[in-house]
């Protein structure tokens, strides 16, 4: 059964860093593409970013360019989703999906990042 | 790269057919079949409902039909029911940015 878990919520203060993960299971994790979506409270979604696990590709939706950072882990089949500095514009709750032939088939959980001083 | 355009609400009686536009452009919707569905129950994760258009994938109802038209997609339901009632979201694969774009979104209530 393929799986996607993601880390706990989080509760960060304004300019602090955070980097939440997304561990898959039950597929091949180095060959796959994996995607963060964002939803603020009571919105749509939004794609952040996916990348090509396999070559490190990786394709930043021009709103979310320069402001996060994908990366990965191939040898504990982990994905991650980094921000430097948080800004309160950041609240919502992150998912993270694997993609198959241009559709995405299995999500995480979900990760609600809340920012807050 | 805009959002695809979808109505932000549909409604119908239980046992009726509703239909959900995904309107996008040549870039993404009219360029390619990686057309996509999803329905999201609140407080929960996103469900693939369609694939390259009008695909369904295996445990997807097939009361759930999808097709595409030059640049808009849409997805049909067909005898509603109450479980139906939930936030559905169209997706494209986009040439402009080599990634992925989600339609508006609408919500879907069942009267």
């Amino acid at each position: 059964e393929v799986q996607l878990v993601q880390s706990g919520a989080e509760l960060k203060k304004p300019g602090e860093s955070l980097k939440i993960s997304c561990k898959g299971s039950g597929y091949n994790f180095p060959n796959s593409w994996i995607g963060w979506v964002r939803q603020m409270p009571g919105k749509g979604l939004e794609w952040m970013g996916i990348m090509n696990i396999a070559n490190s590709d990786t394709r930043y939706s021009p709103s979310f360019q320069g402001q996060v950072t994908i990366s990965a882990d191939k040898s504990i089949s982990t994905a991650y989703l980094q921000w430097s500095s948080l800004k309160a514009s950041d609240i919502a709750i992150y998912f993270c999906a694997r993609g198959e032939n241009g559709a995405w088939p299995n999500w995480g959980q979900g990760t609600l990042v809340t920012v807050s001083s | 790269q805009s959002a695809l355009t979808q109505p932000a609400s549909v409604s119908g009686s239980p046992g009726q057919s509703i239909t959900i536009s995904c309107t996008g452009t040549s870039s993404d919707i009219g360029g390619h079949n990686y057309v996509s569905w999803y329905q999201q129950h609140p407080g929960k994760a996103p469900k693939l409902m369609i694939c390259d258009v009008s695909n369904r994938p295996s445990g997807v109802s097939n009361r759930f039909s999808g097709s595409k038209s030059g640049n808009t997609a849409s997805l049909t339901i067909s005898g509603l029911q109450a479980e139906d009632e939930a936030d559905y979201y169209c997706n494209s694969y986009t040439s402009i940015t080599t990634s992925h774009v989600f339609g508006t979104g609408t919500k879907v209530t069942v009267l």
